[in-house]
């Protein structure tokens, strides 16, 4: 069964504090992975998306890095702020299929 | 552009009752999927459109859900009747293209049903 199980559940980290959220994964055969953004109220946004050849992607202050074979990937905020408080969703996609497989995300609370 | 837009926002009803949710793609995407998120749970698929067929629908969790997309436009989402178990928050997506590009989400529907 696939599954995508993501760490910490939450976070709370201070205004300018880097941080780092985990995304372990068990979806085969493997074809890409999206962390998305969920503000509350609103649906998920698309951060980065790497496919199997990729280690590494950024997008501003968010830093993706996968490692295909031990099944895991992260996300790094860097100088966060109060904006970046947010659900964030580790998302599997599946070679053949279209239909991804979702973590239960992680909230981030940044606070002044 | 306009991104995907779901109407209502919010609906509350009873058990037993029967509640359409609508999605509006953005313009000129073909494919449309509906997905669900029980409070605690991750996303789960439900149904995905190509145009006004019907592509999968191995996600939908009973004969209690109906999805329609006709004319290959807007969908509609219907619950028929409600049970307590179908609260949650329905989401939609739309891609131009196949698979593995990437979905646009919607703001969601937050289902509750009493």
């Amino acid at each position: 069964k696939n599954q995508v199980e993501q760490s910490p559940q939450s976070l709370i980290i201070l205004e300018g504090k880097n941080c780092t959220l985990q995304c372990n994964y068990t979806v085969s055969p493997f074809s890409n992975l999206r962390w998305y953004k969920q503000d509350t109220g609103r649906g998920p946004v698309s951060l980065t998306i790497m496919t199997f050849s990729e280690n590494t992607k950024s997008n501003g202050r968010y830093t993706a890095t996968l490692d295909a074979d031990t099944k895991q990937s992260s996300l790094h905020i860097t100088a966060s702020q109060l904006s970046d408080s947010a659900s964030y969703i580790c998302v599997v996609g599946s070679g053949g299929s279209y239909i991804p497989t979702f973590g239960r995300g992680t909230s981030l609370i940044v606070h002044p | 552009e306009a991104g995907v837009t779901q109407f209502p926002s919010h609906s509350v009803i009873e058990k037993g009752q029967t509640v359409t949710l609508r999605c509006d793609p953005i313009s000129g995407h073909d494919n449309l999927y509906w997905y669900r998120r029980v409070m605690g749970k991750e996303i789960k698929f439900l149904l995905h459109f190509v145009k006004e067929s019907k592509q999968d629908e191995s996600g939908m969790p009973n004969n209690r859900f109906l999805a329609e997309r006709t004319g290959g436009t807007y969908s509609t989402l219907k619950v028929q009747p409600a049970e307590l178990e179908d609260s949650g928050v329905y989401f939609c997506a739309s891609s131009p293209t196949l698979a593995h590009n990437e979905q646009f989400f919607g703001p969601g529907t937050r289902l509750t049903v009493l």
